[in-house]
Order: C-alpha cells, then structure tokens, then sequence
C-alpha cells in the first residue's frame, strides 16, 4: 500500500511565524502535490514537483514556498504565517508510470490555525 | 488555465437509489477524470478514473460517463448504501501533469 505521511494532524502557528509542513511518501513516486481544501472550494493546488529539486506553481501559490530535496520529501513553507492561511493542508503523490499512474494518494492532512 | 464545475453541491437520496453527479471542464486537451471520495474525518481516495480513449467505465456499483465534445463527465452510483455518504471530488488534467479539482458534492445517503 502507498502511504502518505504528514508530519502533524494539527498545528497552531502565530501570525507572522515561519511553518514548515513536511510530506514524506514510501512509494519512490516521482510526483508530488500540496493542497489546500476549504469548505465550499474544494481541493486547491498550491505547489508540486515531478522530480527532486524540480518545483512548478500551482492555483494558488501566493505566500507559500515549497522544497524538495529528496524524492521521498516534499516540504511546504509558509514564510510569514497569516490568518487567512488558516486551512486544511494535503499532500499527495503519484507515479507517472504503470497501470496506477496518475493515480494521486493523499496524506492525511493537517489542520493548520494561525492566531 | 483548466476549470471544472461540480454539481450539485449537496445531494440526499434514499437508500437504494441511484445518485448522480456531473462536471464540467473547459480544457479540451484535458485526457484524465478521475473521482475521489472522502468520508469526514479521512483522506480523499480515488473511486474511479477514466481516460479520454473510453466513453464509459463502470466498478459494481459506480460507473463514470465522459463526453468529450460536450466536456463533461458524470459519476453514477447506483443502489446506495449508508456508507455512500461522503464528499465526492470530480477532477480533470492531462496525464501526468497536474490535477484541477471541482468543488465537491456532499452526498447524503437516507436510511
């Protein structure tokens, strides 16, 4: 099975503050993505990555960085935490080879509140 | 940029009947639909997925629907169960590349 991890369920940040979010996959897929979903708007693209070092903007990039420095490791930053940044945050990954590529599996999200 | 359109936003249906959900989409080189689910509380997990080669695909009680001239898709889910209930994600892009998602249904399926 591919899993996914997030590193925290829940983060409680102060405005302003610099917050890493840290995605680790087991599936050597060479793709991966971070999400953001709110109530109503659905699953909005913020960053990914087809390979390692490689990064391409999403939907919504703004205010948000991301790093991938190994294959398995995809981090999110948020330089200068706001409280509009208040959200669920997912990552996934997906091959892009054999019969389950394109096939996107999600971590399981962190509750992210800036204060 | 790709953009899709999911409707309805809320769906209650008796249990046992049929529920559908339709998207539209507005790339037409978009070549990859697929549909995830997410029960509250969880991870979104795909369901079902079609490719542009194919009109239809169906797995037991679910089946997706693409119509490539008109640019949309459906998801049929028939005879439904309590375990039905969930948030359905309706997505579109290009293979291999990045995913544009809908905005969700919120399925309620009534005992």
């Amino acid at each position: 099975d591919v899993k996914v991890t997030q590193s925290s369920r829940y983060l409680v940040k102060r405005t302003g503050e610099k917050v890493f979010l840290e995605c680790v996959q087991d599936m050597d897929h060479e793709n991966m993505f971070w999400y953001r979903q709110d109530p109503g708007l659905g699953l909005r693209l913020i960053y990914f990555s087809y390979d390692v070092k490689m990064k391409e903007k999403g939907d919504i990039p703004e205010g948000y960085s991301v790093s991938r420095e190994k294959k398995e490791r995809f981090s999110l930053i948020l330089e200068s935490a706001s409280t509009n940044q208040t959200s669920m945050y997912l990552c996934a990954s997906s091959s892009s080879f054999g019969d389950r590529k394109n096939i996107q599996y999600f971590g399981a999200g962190t509750r992210l509140s800036v204060l | 940029g790709e953009n899709v359109e999911q409707h309805p936003s809320t769906l209650s249906v008796q249990e046992g009947d049929s529920a559908v959900i339709k998207c539209t989409y507005s790339d037409s080189a978009s070549n990859y639909f697929p549909w995830y689910k997410q029960e509250l509380g969880k991870r979104p997990q795909l369901i079902i997925d079609i490719r542009s080669n194919v009109g239809e695909k169906k797995d037991q009680r679910i089946a997706v629907t693409l119509n490539k001239t008109a640019k949309h898709f459906s998801l049929h889910i028939t005879e439904t169960q309590p375990e039905d209930s969930a948030v359905y994600f309706c997505a579109a892009g290009l293979a291999n590349e990045k995913l544009t998602f809908g905005t969700g249904t919120r399925l309620t399926i009534i005992p």
